[in-house]
């Protein structure tokens, strides 16, 4: 497999413009993170998806950011409108549970998000 | 809620010297623990985690970790680290208050190996 792939690597927008971002998890895997990373905040996990579902999105910012996962190897996460506060490298993360737990998230490269 | 502390934000260490990094977590129930690294311009990869049994785990790299219960502690250690170690090392926890599957991560210790 491939890993996670997240895309674009790099994104360079003006305030005020929408940006997507995509993630495709690995296959197999049900479950699905989105986390932001920033050198005040550190890492912030956003949102996290089970089989495709929202479980969890008390990490979400504001209501410019969303996230849907229409299958189960598709991912966005979308700011709309951004600002600068945003700038940050975006991570989408996927595991997968065996027994009682998710043990392990395996990362994709991020998303470094500039907006200007 | 659940918290983790990396007591120290930068660590600089001589080339084949010795090396801890120390994570403290906040909750006093069980917990599974994990260690993470991120190389520059990189994802985070897991370098070892801890869910029951022996409080010594040994990962990835040469790296090793033990679990203190009763010091809410994780520190990882390395007996000798190489040029290839210089990165950003993240401990995290699973939060049994919400569910297992929500991981926290602490601030992340920026390991430099120095020739």
């Amino acid at each position: 497999d491939a890993g996670v792939i997240q895309s674009p690597r790099h994104e360079v927008t003006e305030m005020g413009q929408e940006v997507t971002l995509r993630c495709k998890p690995i296959s197999g895997h049900d479950y699905l993170f989105w986390y932001r990373q920033t050198m005040m905040r550190g890492l912030e996990l956003l949102i996290y998806f089970n089989n495709n579902v929202p479980i969890d999105d008390s990490g979400m910012p504001e209501d410019r950011f969303s996230a849907k996962m229409p299958n189960a190897s598709f991912s966005t996460l979308k700011i709309q409108p951004s600002e600068p506060r945003d700038s940050a490298v975006y991570f989408c993360a996927s595991s997968f549970r065996t027994g009682g737990a998710v043990y392990e998230a395996f990362f994709g490269q991020g998303t470094r998000l500039t907006v200007v | 809620a659940q918290s983790v502390t990396q007591l120290d934000s930068q660590v600089p260490v001589f080339e084949e010297a010795p090396v801890e990094l120390r994570c403290n977590y906040s909750s006093s129930v069980s917990v599974y623990l994990f260690w993470y690294v991120q190389y520059p311009n990189q994802g985070l990869q897991l370098l070892l985690k801890y869910l029951s049994g022996s409080t010594l785990v040994k990962g990835i790299n040469g790296f090793e970790a033990e679990f203190n219960k009763s010091q809410t502690s994780f520190h990882l250690r390395k007996p000798s680290v190489h040029i290839s170690d210089t990165a950003e090392y993240f401990c995290a926890v699973s939060d049994p208050k919400t569910s297992y599957d929500k991981v926290i991560f602490g601030p992340g210790t920026s390991l430099s190996v120095i020739p």
